[in-house]
């Protein structure tokens, strides 16, 4: 099974800073990885598909990278709705598709 | 608009078995895949089943195969999820989830769960 690392666990922030979320994978999964926005009490949102694709109505703000194993998610610029926790994907091993552990994005 | 809504949750005791439902609307849902993801209470996110568009390919997490079967109904736009032996770590919020394409294994849209509890 790939595994996803996720760090930091908790990140904290202000708004108009700029936040850098990173998932490491326990092997290759070339750039089949999502991002997914969780706010308490809601279902996840799609953000970043293939490493880098932005989805369909997801602010320019929010953008994805990938170096080997290692991918980002970078927030340019905070804004209050992004205080959120958010989980990276997989889909390279399907059909044993894994999710990372999250990261918490709180305000400072 | 593209809906997803779950039905069928609530609490079951260990062993017993539950069939949650997915109605959908909004797209055409005989041209996407579709699955099941699986949120327990204060954890994070576990895949746990998927079905392509015409039910040829399925597929299940480890953690709940020979115990879950996973269907859908393209004449009425319906995806099923089959809960045999259930166990107290099966306990979740259960999402019903689309695929971003016929099968990218990639989910953009979600519904608002149902509520798996399983005790005694």
């Amino acid at each position: 099974e790939i595994v996803l690392t996720q760090s930091p666990a908790t990140l904290s922030l202000s708004p108009g800073e700029r936040a850098t979320l990173s998932c490491r994978a326990s092997q290759s999964v070339g750039s089949y990885l999502a991002w997914y926005q969780q706010k308490p009490g809601q279902a996840p949102r799609l953000l970043i598909y293939d490493a880098s694709n932005r989805a369909t109505g997801i602010p320019a703000r929010f953008s994805g990278s990938r170096s080997g194993t290692d991918f980002t998610l970078t927030i340019s610029s905070l804004e209050p709705e992004d205080f959120a926790v958010y989980y990276c994907q997989q889909r390279s091993s399907w059909p044993r598709i894994t999710f990372g552990q999250g990261t918490r994005l709180e305000i400072k | 608009e593209v809906e997803l809504e779950e039905s069928g949750g609530g609490l079951v005791q260990p062993g017993r078995s539950l069939r949650l439902s997915c109605a959908t609307s909004g797209f055409s849902f005989e041209d996407y895949a579709m699955h099941w993801v699986r949120q327990a209470p204060g954890k994070g996110l576990e895949w746990v089943s998927g079905i392509s568009w015409n039910s040829a390919t399925i597929a299940y997490a480890d953690s709940v195969k020979g115990r879950f079967t996973i269907s859908r109904d393209n004449t009425k736009n319906s995806l099923y999820l089959q809960m045999n032996s259930l166990r107290a770590d099966d306990t979740a919020l259960y999402y019903c989830v689309k695929d971003l394409s016929i099968t990218r294994y990639y989910f953009d849209q979600w519904g608002r769960g149902t509520l798996v509890t399983v005790s005694s």
